[in-house]
């Protein structure tokens, strides 16, 4: 499968713990994206990286919340102290940016599930 | 403030009619429109996409029309088919305002009955 992957799929926790998603995007592809989705809404932008440079953080992405891509390829997204209101479908996304790409095509994963409890 | 609406929370159509989608943007900086597919417990699949420069893009039943000075775009399905069956969101994106942040709708979830 040479798309999106990420892990774990599904993830309950108690209040208060730390958890950790993991994303590998598509292979040579230099743009990762994290968005955050809850029901009944459309997906809404956390961060995104050029090859291993944070270039873009929302305001939605708290203290709380740290984004990593150490060697530019696959990345991570912690959540510490988790609260309910954290409870949300993660979605990792790659594209591929190139002199003479755009990278506006942006590919997403089948996303991890986030039950804060 | 929702800067992409899709008004239509949900569409039926009948199998080998048309499918319309409709997306309503207000942020005029938006210069590139992509539409989604979603079905549940999985991520969103990209289907097409569009740039402001072009007013019509179309990928065999799938065809996206721009309507920039309504700040209007729409999907078009034909024919449409059962599998066709999922939420689809229209997102946007700034280029020239150099942010790589894609807005999305909320999403319509279109049936399509046999």
């Amino acid at each position: 499968d040479t798309g999106v992957s990420q892990d774990p799929r599904h993830k309950i926790t108690k209040r208060g713990q730390n958890v950790t998603f993991r994303c590998d995007p598509i292979s040579e592809h230099n743009r990762l994206y994290w968005y955050r989705q809850t029901l009944g809404q459309g997906p809404e932008f956390l961060t995104y990286f050029q090859n291993e440079a944070q270039l873009e953080k929302s305001r939605l992405l708290s203290d709380r919340f740290s984004a990593e891509r150490p060697k530019g390829s696959f990345s991570t997204l912690e959540i510490q102290r988790t609260e309910q209101g954290d409870s949300a479908m993660y979605l990792c996304a790659s594209s591929l940016r190139t002199a003479w790409s755009s990278g506006n095509t942006i590919y997403f994963g089948e996303g991890s599930w986030l039950t804060v409890v | 403030d929702q800067q992409v609406k899709q008004n239509s929370p949900s569409l039926s159509v009948q199998e080998g009619r048309i499918s319309i989608l409709n997306c309503d943007y207000t942020n005029s900086m938006f210069d590139y429109f992509l539409w989604y597919k979603k079905y549940p417990a999985e991520g969103p699949t990209f289907l097409i996409s569009i740039s402001s420069i072009k007013d019509k893009n179309e990928d065999g039943r799938f065809t996206v029309f721009l309507n920039k000075s309504a700040k209007h775009l729409s999907l078009h399905i034909v024919p449409s088919q059962p599998g066709d069956s999922a939420v689809y969101f229209c997102a946007a994106k700034s280029q020239r305002g150099g942010s790589e942040k894609l807005v999305f709708g909320k999403g319509t979830k279109l049936t399509v009955n046999p």
